[in-house]
């Protein structure tokens, strides 16, 4: 079974600050890929980061950097110097690149960046 | 086009009321997928289409959920007999292609079934 698992439902981070969201996943599949998404209130799923399973090297796209740990089958998102805009709900998604290629996500995490 | 569009923004509608759900996937991108959201979840995978025809129809709940692509660009979610469990966010997504794993999504399509 393919899962992802977010543990934090709710986090808060004062402005310019650093906050780390985690995410567990399960696969027995050898090719995939992560995902974080972002999704304000207005519901546009947003692109964050994006990791290849078989890339030991972590994404990092300004601001936002990942912690992959593939024996761990962990994969956490850091961002730094957080802003305002920031805030919304952040998810986690795999994709495995088989025959089955739709994304598999967590509950998702509500990040709050306060002033 | 741009981006992913999705029409209507939202929709209310009665219970046992037929509704249609359309996406305008980017130009180009031959891969479209359909999620549905509820309330405080994660996306849930309802289908995907490579070009025309429906590659993975395993998400869709019941026979009372059906989706078109006809012509390999727009489709269409389309209800019967709507329940109040239909109630949902509906994301579309597309990528390049079916072999892409990077998928871009539209604003979503708020269905409210009274």
């Amino acid at each position: 079974a393919q899962t992802v698992t977010q543990s934090q439902p709710e986090m808060s981070v004062q402005e310019a600050e650093t906050v780390t969201l985690s995410c567990t996943y399960d696969t027995s599949e050898n090719n995939y890929y992560l995902f974080w998404y972002k999704q304000p209130p207005s519901r546009q799923m947003i692109l964050v980061i994006r990791q290849e399973a078989y890339k030991q090297q972590n994404a990092t796209e300004n601001r936002f950097s990942v912690n992959f740990q593939k024996a761990a089958k962990s994969f956490s998102l850091k961002i730094s110097d957080s802003q305002l805009g920031d805030t919304a709900m952040y998810f986690c998604a795999l994709y495995n690149a088989g025959n089955n290629r739709k994304l598999i996500w967590g509950l998702g995490t509500s990040l709050a960046v306060n002033p | 086009g741009a981006g992913v569009s999705q029409t209507p923004s939202n929709k209310v509608t009665e219970k046992g009321k037929y509704v249609e759900l359309r996406c305008d996937p980017i130009s180009g991108h031959t891969a479209l997928y359909w999620y549905r959201q509820s309330l405080g979840q994660g996306p849930e995978f309802l289908i995907y289409f490579q070009g025309t025809g429906a590659a993975d129809d395993s998400g869709l709940p019941n026979d009372r959920f059906f989706a078109v692509r006809p012509e390999g660009s727009v489709s269409t979610l389309k209800i019967q007999r709507t329940e109040r469990g239909d109630s949902a966010v509906y994301l579309c997504a597309s990528s390049r292609s079916g072999g892409s794993p990077t998928q871009y999504f539209g604003p979503g399509t708020r269905l409210l079934v009274l």
